[in-house]
């Protein structure tokens, strides 16, 4: 069976320090992977998704940068964190339905 | 492109049935979902149905869809304090460049189970 990995769980940042989330995928090869950010008590909102090794496409502007360096890792990024960074980020992948990771909350003081 | 809305809120006594509602734009979506996120976790699949589909029946849980009204529904019978978590509804959005399309979500509805 397949299953997602998120590392870490919860991250405490200063502002202006570097990111990086990991998502790893486990059962499937080729997915389609995707980041998402939910900001507290807010809805979803796509960040990046990628279709194969060093594929990213973007859908919003941001501070933020995403990488796939293997098939099944995907890792988010960030040089200099802003406050509006916090939030709640989601790694899923999809084949005909999406399946979610546990989540990172990361919290930018 | 696609939208997908829901109510925000819904409080339900224990033990009722709850029915949380949504409403999306884009008629071309293949499957429709609905997740359930509990509080500090990833969002999990409960169901989803195929769009030539009226009514899906799995346990507790029903969805049922209109596409006249583009109007979706989860009904969840003899609600438990467990259920208490905000569920999303999602649809398809139209393919775009490349053969890729993507889920669009509704901002969540907070489900409230009271004694």
């Amino acid at each position: 069976s397949q299953t997602i990995h998120q590392w870490p769980a919860t991250l405490v940042q200063p502002v202006g320090s570097p990111l990086s989330l990991e998502c790893t995928v486990e059962g499937t090869s080729n997915p389609n992977l995707y980041w998402y950010r939910q900001a507290a008590g807010r809805g979803l909102q796509l960040l990046f998704y990628s279709v194969g090794i060093g594929q990213i496409s973007s859908e919003v502007p941001q501070n933020l940068s995403a990488s796939r360096p293997q098939d099944r890792q995907f890792i988010l990024s960030s040089k200099k964190l802003l406050l509006s960074d916090s939030g709640f980020y989601l790694c899923a992948w999809r084949s005909d339905t999406q399946y979610f990771g546990p989540g990172t909350r990361l919290t930018v003081l | 492109g696609e939208d997908v809305e829901q109510s925000l809120f819904l409080s339900v006594r224990e033990g009722d049935s709850s029915v949380i509602n949504c409403t999306y734009t884009d008629s071309s979506s293949t499957y429709l979902y609905w997740y359930k996120q509990e509080p500090g976790a990833g969002l999990q699949l409960l169901t989803y149905i195929f769009s030539n589909m009226d009514m899906k029946q799995d346990q507790r849980l029903t969805v049922l869809l209109n596409k006249k009204d583009k109007h979706l529904s989860l009904r969840i019978a003899d609600t438990q304090t467990g259920d208490s978590a905000i569920y999303f509804c999602a649809g398809i959005s139209p393919t775009i460049s490349g053969g890729y399309n993507k889920l669009i979500f509704g901002a969540g509805t907070r489900l409230a189970v009271h004694p």
